[in-house]
């Protein structure tokens, strides 16, 4: 199972520039989410999804959008990259429905963005 | 929002000794989880635990949800523990249910 795919695994920017990070799930996930994580920090939320055509803020989405158009794919959008967007990039999925509140989140294995 | 504090921030050990971690969290949660971010970056899933006590090899964790708080236990610890740990909950009631939020972490360094 391929589980929680990013693309792509690295990427320098220059500054003003933009560019659309992918995540897609295979596991038929309801819920989506994007973490960002500065060196030596815990992990911020930006953005997430409880399912196709909702989403909502984080603590950090400044600098950031997203839409969620199907189930398997929530895309993270930089319109003009400033260095303080130099992180990694962590987009994870649950569930949460009848029999099974809440499940585990699983994560994919992030994108490391440069901003210069 | 909820705050989730992890204890101790950093740790080192000597390959074969015990430790536990611990995660205290702010408000009622209805889904904890431990991850262990590993020295190349990623992200694995050790429990999923909100209540009760679970165990994997030498990894066990337990949650005492009414007191708010979880407990890593790592024994017989081994250079591959080596990386960061964190918690993270989801808040028991209100639109913060859909938030899954992380703690601070706990750097971890095994020492052979």
């Amino acid at each position: 199972n391929a589980g929680v795919t990013q693309t792509p695994k690295f990427r320098i920017l220059k500054i003003g520039q933009s560019m659309t990070l992918q995540c897609t799930q295979d596991m038929n996930h309801n819920y989506m989410y994007w973490y960002r994580q500065d060196p030596g920090m815990g992990l911020k939320l930006i953005y997430y999804s409880v399912g196709a055509g909702i989403t909502d803020k984080g603590e950090v989405p400044n600098g950031y959008n997203v839409s969620r158009s199907t189930t398997e794919d929530f895309p993270l959008r930089l319109e003009l990259a400033a260095p303080s967007q130099t992180s990694v990039y962590f987009c994870a999925s649950s569930y949460s429905g009848q029999g099974a509140r809440y499940t585990e989140a699983f994560f994919g294995q992030g994108t490391r963005l440069t901003v210069v | 929002g909820i705050q989730v504090e992890q204890s101790p921030p950093d740790l080192i050990l000597q390959e074969g000794a015990n430790s536990t971690l611990r995660c205290n969290f702010s408000d009622s949660v209805n889904n904890l989880q431990w991850f262990h971010q590993n020295p190349w970056g990623q992200l694995i899933n050790l429990f999923y635990i909100p209540s009760g006590t679970k165990q994997n090899g030498r990894l066990s964790a337990t949650t005492v949800a009414t007191e708010r708080y979880s407990l890593l236990y790592i024994s017989s610890s081994q250079t591959t523990d080596s990386g960061v740990y964190f918690c993270a909950v989801r808040r028991n009631y209100g639109g913060a249910t859909n938030k899954l939020i992380f703690g601070t972490g706990t750097l971890l360094a095994v020492q052979p």
